[in-house]
């Protein structure tokens, strides 16, 4: 069965440290992978990935794809408070064109 | 320009009835999906619309249905209600479709008793 794994669930930080949110997945007919935050309301969009190995970048955010090992990471640099939220990674597949989503990792960070 | 807007923003319903939710997309976008979110499942994909046709489909029963009409707003009905259908329903909208960037509109809020 198709899945999609987030790691860590639940993650604390001051500001200014740097951090790294994993996605890996198992699904069949990989087409794309996305990252979403989600504060109180709604996701919101924050990247795309459907190639290996190349980084796609806003501001502090990166973000990267990894095909042979199914996984993709999340980077944040020099963290601020309003990037408290929680992050979504979805995997569409196009086996059944179906988009399944991890299950989040919600990141804290302290002043 | 407007954002998504979803109506109603909040619903009470009881077991056994049924429930339409609308969703209005940006103005130009042809694609609007529907997702459920609950604390339990989180965010599950349940249908994308694209030009009044119904495109991908997740994983619920036949008792989640949908539909688009040609200026690209769309419905979702839910018959039968159950307990468990008692979720957060988000719909986005984009240019092209899931893996466009996607908008989100703040949610109606189903309440099953």
């Amino acid at each position: 069965e198709d899945k999609v794994v987030q790691s860590p669930l639940s993650l604390v930080v001051h500001e200014g440290d740097t951090v790294t949110l994993n996605c890996s997945y198992e699904v069949t007919n990989f087409r794309s992978l996305l990252w979403y935050k989600q504060e109180k309301k709604a996701p919101t969009f924050l990247f795309m990935l459907t190639s290996s190995g190349i980084e796609k970048k806003s501001g502090r955010l990166s973000s990267i794809l990894d095909k042979k090992e199914l996984s993709s990471i999340l980077n944040i640099t020099a963290t601020q408070t309003g990037d408290s939220a929680i992050y979504l990674c979805a995997v569409e597949a196009s086996r059944n064109n179906d988009m399944r989503f991890g299950a989040g990792t919600r990141l804290t960070v302290k002043p | 320009k407007a954002g998504v807007t979803q109506t109603p923003r909040y619903l009470i319903k009881t077991r056994g009835q049924q429930v339409t939710l609308s969703c209005s997309p940006i103005s130009g976008h042809r694609s609007v999906s529907w997702y459920q979110q609950t604390p339990g499942q989180g965010l599950q994909f349940l249908f994308e619309y694209f030009s009044e046709t119904q495109r991908n489909k997740g994983n619920f029963p036949g008792r989640f249905s949908g539909r688009q009409f040609s200026n690209s707003r769309s419905e979702m009905n839910v018959s039968t209600l159950e307990l468990g259908d008692s979720a957060l329903y988000l719909c986005a909208s984009s240019l092209g479709g899931v893996t466009y960037e996607q908008y989100f509109g703040p949610g109606t809020r189903l309440t099953v008793t």
